[in-house]
């Protein structure tokens, strides 16, 4: 299975939004609910923004918010701030007992 | 406070061999999914293997599949990741996490970088 499709990269004013969207296939992403977002700043661990498409963990801030549709999977951060600039990656279930992840996507806080 | 510390890493011959390993603190090790992820230098991440709590369902990328084996102590709070046949393609950097909500790693240790190379 091939990874799953992101923009290179992305970018955005403080304050403003950015959606950043994650596309793969009917038997991945298509029929998955466990798609699931990560932010890697440099030097350091990934670390989970959303997860089962829409839900956040605690800590994270409601300015990040996941959806789906279809084989596509998106994540959008509002209210952008400079602390955001970072790598994020979308991750699926690929449905053979396995995940893939999103080749990342650079947000540039302008 | 969830602690994972991977070790292991390091500078192996293709061909050769190596194994991970994850020490985990501060959750409930035994009652949870485990997961190795990588990350080529500079590049992105690929899911490689997971494991669920007792040991009994393993599953692996195809990139590594019938050369790399996951295994658990449930007793020491420990996973670990056998590498055998290591190709220059496997140089990356050896991230253990772990699976605390559905289909998702919630907590992730630093790494350890293997580097496969003659």
């Amino acid at each position: 299975q091939s990874a799953l499709t992101q923009p290179p990269s992305a970018s955005g004013s403080p304050g403003q939004s950015v959606t950043i969207s994650c596309i793969g296939t009917r038997s991945d992403l298509g029929t998955s609910n466990y798609v699931s977002w990560y932010q890697q700043h440099p030097g350091k661990a990934p670390k989970l923004m959303i997860y089962e498409v829409t839900k956040r963990p605690s800590g994270v801030p409601d300015r990040f918010s996941g959806s789906k549709s279809g084989n596509t999977a998106s994540l959008t951060v509002s209210g952008l701030q400079a602390e955001d600039e970072a790598d994020y990656y979308c991750c699926s279930h690929g449905g053979r007992d396995n995940y893939i992840f999103g080749g990342g996507t650079k947000l540039t806080v302008l | 406070e969830v602690l994972l510390v991977e070790s292991g890493g390091g500078l192996v011959q293709p061909g050769g061999s190596l194994r991970l390993s994850c020490a985990a603190s501060g959750f409930s090790f035994s009652s949870s999914w485990m997961t190795w992820v990588r990350q080529t230098p500079g590049k992105g991440l690929e899911w490689v293997a997971n494991m669920n709590p007792d040991g009994s369902g393993k599953y692996y990328a195809d990139s590594v599949k019938g050369r790399f084996t996951i295994s658990r102590d449930n007793a020491r709070n420990s996973v670990s990741l056998q590498m055998n046949s290591l190709r220059a393609e496997d140089t990356a950097l050896y991230y253990c996490a772990r699976d605390g909500v559905p289909g998702a790693r919630d907590h992730w240790g630093q790494g350890t970088l293997v580097t496969v190379s003659s």
